[in-house]
This record gives C-alpha cells, structure tokens and sequence, in this order.
C-alpha cells in the first residue's frame, strides 16, 4: 500500500536551512508526482511545491526563493531544503501524494525555528 | 495566486441538520477539491473534481459548484464528521487551500 514518512529535525535555529526526507514506498516517483505542504499551529495548509513524475519542479512564489526540492527515485526518497528560516516557518511539515488531489498524505514532521 | 475564500470560518450544527461549506475562488477555477482534517491528523481526501466522493466518504456528504463558487453540504450533520474541512483548486501548477471551516457539534 501507499505509505510517506517525512523526517528531519524538529528543531531549527533562525536564518539557518531546514532539510527535510519524504520517504514513499508502495509508489514509483517515475510515475507519480509529490508535494511538500506545511500547516503552522493552529493555522491553515500552505502548498508549497511540487516534485513531477518526470523530475521537474514547481514552488510556491511566496518561497521560491527560499525552497528546494529534489529526489533520489533509487532510494524513493524527495527532498526539500529550505533556508533562511525565520520563526514564521514553525510548522508541521507534510509530504503528500499528486493524482487530482493530494490523495496520500504522510503523518508530517514538525518544525519548530527557535534558537 | 487564486484565493479561495471559505465561510464561514467556525460553526455548529445539531445532528441531523444540514450543513453546507462554502468556497469562493478570485478567479474561476475548473474543480475544486475538499479535505477533511481532524486534530493530530493528517489532512483526507475527501471530495474531488467537485462532487466526487473520496473511498470511504459517506453518501451524506455531496460537493457541487462551478466557476468561482463551490460548496460541499452534509445531509444530515453526524458527530463523526466534526472536523476542520478545507477547499483547495489546483491551477496553472499552483494550488492552493482556503482557510478552513471547523464545524463543531451543537
């Protein structure tokens, strides 16, 4: 079945870079396409990019120039870097399957930005 | 960027009533999409391309719009489907989420 698993630390000192791990299993990311989606505490969901099946990406342009995502189709893993943090970017960090919607969702990973 | 507008943001409703979400997007959209979130979890799928139930949705939920106006309505309000639901529309590569309706039990 579908699974994704974000890892990384959960906590971050400011201006420093967030690194973050999407692990899939059950999907091929030669064939689907993965987004990274954060939601701050008691607050809504932001999109914040895309990872296509054919390798090529797309961010949201409020943090484009903050944000990186790759992958390793080897090892079912995308990533996402993001640096510059500031304390606005406390949140829990998810990682969600593309097919119409965000159809498979992982469990996320929180992030607090704090020194 | 499309904003999408939700209303209203918080509300209650006895079991049994009706209950419909509202979703307003700056520009037309062609679907709109619904997920049910409840605290600690992970955001559902829960109504696509408009109007078609995510597996596992109940019958008493039903989504419909077109345009820049969409809404998802429950049938008959059950304790089980208070939660936060967000709309989201996906265009030009760029999606994005309303605000969030929390529909509580009266």
């Amino acid at each position: 079945q579908v699974q994704l698993k974000e890892s990384g630390p959960g906590l971050v000192q400011p201006s420093q870079t967030l690194s973050l791990t999407c692990t899939v299993s059950g999907l091929s990311l030669t064939s689907k396409s993965v987004s990274w989606i954060r939601q701050p505490p008691g607050k809504g969901l932001e999109w914040m990019g895309v990872i296509w099946s054919n390798g090529g990406t797309d961010y949201n342009s409020a943090i484009k120039s903050r944000l990186s995502i790759s992958r390793d189709t080897s090892k079912s893993q995308v990533f996402l870097k993001m640096n510059s943090l500031q304390t606005e970017d406390t949140a829990m960090y998810f990682c969600a399957r593309i097919w119409r919607v965000f159809d498979y969702w992982g469990q996320g990973v929180m992030v607090t930005v704090s020194s | 960027e499309i904003v999408l507008t939700q209303s209203p943001t918080t509300m209650a409703a006895s079991p049994g009533e009706k209950v419909t979400i509202t979703c307003r997007a700056s520009s037309s959209v062609s679907y709109m999409h619904w997920y049910q979130q409840k605290p600690g979890a992970s955001p559902k799928p829960w109504i696509y391309d408009t109007s078609k139930l995510a597996s596992g949705v109940p019958n008493r939920f039903s989504g419909s719009g077109s345009g820049t106006s969409y809404s998802l309505t429950i049938s008959s309000m059950e304790t089980e489907d208070t939660a936060t639901y967000y709309c989201q529309q996906w265009s030009r590569n760029s999606p994005t989420f309303g605000a969030g309706t929390k529909l509580e039990l009266k």
